[in-house]
């Protein structure tokens, strides 16, 4: 069982069309971090959130973390060919200061 | 381009085999993380080495072993290796400010392992 559950595991839309893609958990996070990875390359860290309920915005890319530090949402407005990609969140326990993967949410925005 | 680099891209072997895949860090970072990526479970922790010590330990198998050399590059070294093995094997490295898994992770390219 996955400690830290993505959905949807797969998502794909039309060029122009709103998404979110959620990261929960039953478990508390000091701070979650949200990466995309690109086909053939290693994740690249898109954000860090620390405090419960932060917004943090990145272009068309706004990230919540829950008020409580057990989830946090991914939204994207516009969607456009380039935010193709595999999006994985990563929590981080006070306990020992080890990210906690998701599975990850395979995204395809079609032209 | 993260700045990590990871010899080899791609790695074709046969079950059975023993393998070395090698990791450099970023230049200044201390931390360095592996991690095993297949189709059907995501991201895996395997362990983490902060400047030259192990520092954290995942789901790594005892087939499995790495190291951490004086000049901070890594090796991943996977034995009597099974098809099941076949994955990426990326890997990161972080800033060394606190040297835990809370600092930015920087991730290389990948080694692509086939295990025929």
């Amino acid at each position: 069982t996955q400690l830290l559950e993505q959905s949807p595991q797969f998502l794909s839309i039309q060029e122009g069309e709103n998404l979110t893609v959620y990261c929960n958990s039953s478990s508390v996070f000091s701070s979650l971090q949200w990466y995309r990875q690109e086909p053939g390359e290693g994740p690249v860290l898109l954000v860090t959130v620390v405090t419960g309920g932060e917004v943090k915005k990145l272009k068309r890319l706004t990230f919540q973390f829950g008020d409580a530090r057990k989830d946090s949402s991914l939204h994207i407005t516009a969607a456009q060919p380039g935010d193709t990609g595999l999006y994985l969140c990563a929590g981080v326990r006070d306990s020992n200061y080890q990210l906690i993967w998701g599975a990850g949410t395979k995204l395809i925005i079609k032209p | 381009d993260s700045g990590v680099t990871q010899t080899p891209k791609h790695l074709i072997t046969a079950t059975g085999q023993r393998v070395t895949l090698r990791c450099s860090p970023r230049s200044g970072d201390l931390s360095v993380y592996w991690y095993q990526q297949s189709l059907d479970q995501g991201l895996q922790f395997l362990i983490q080495y902060y400047n030259g010590e192990e520092r954290a330990k995942g789901n790594i198998l005892e087939r499995f072993s790495a190291q951490q050399f004086p000049d901070l590059h890594s090796e991943l070294n996977l034995s009597s290796l099974e098809l099941g093995d076949s994955a990426l094997y990326f890997c990161a490295s972080s800033e060394p400010p606190t040297g835990t898994s809370t600092d930015t992770q920087y991730f290389g390219p990948g080694t692509r392992l086939t295990v025929l």
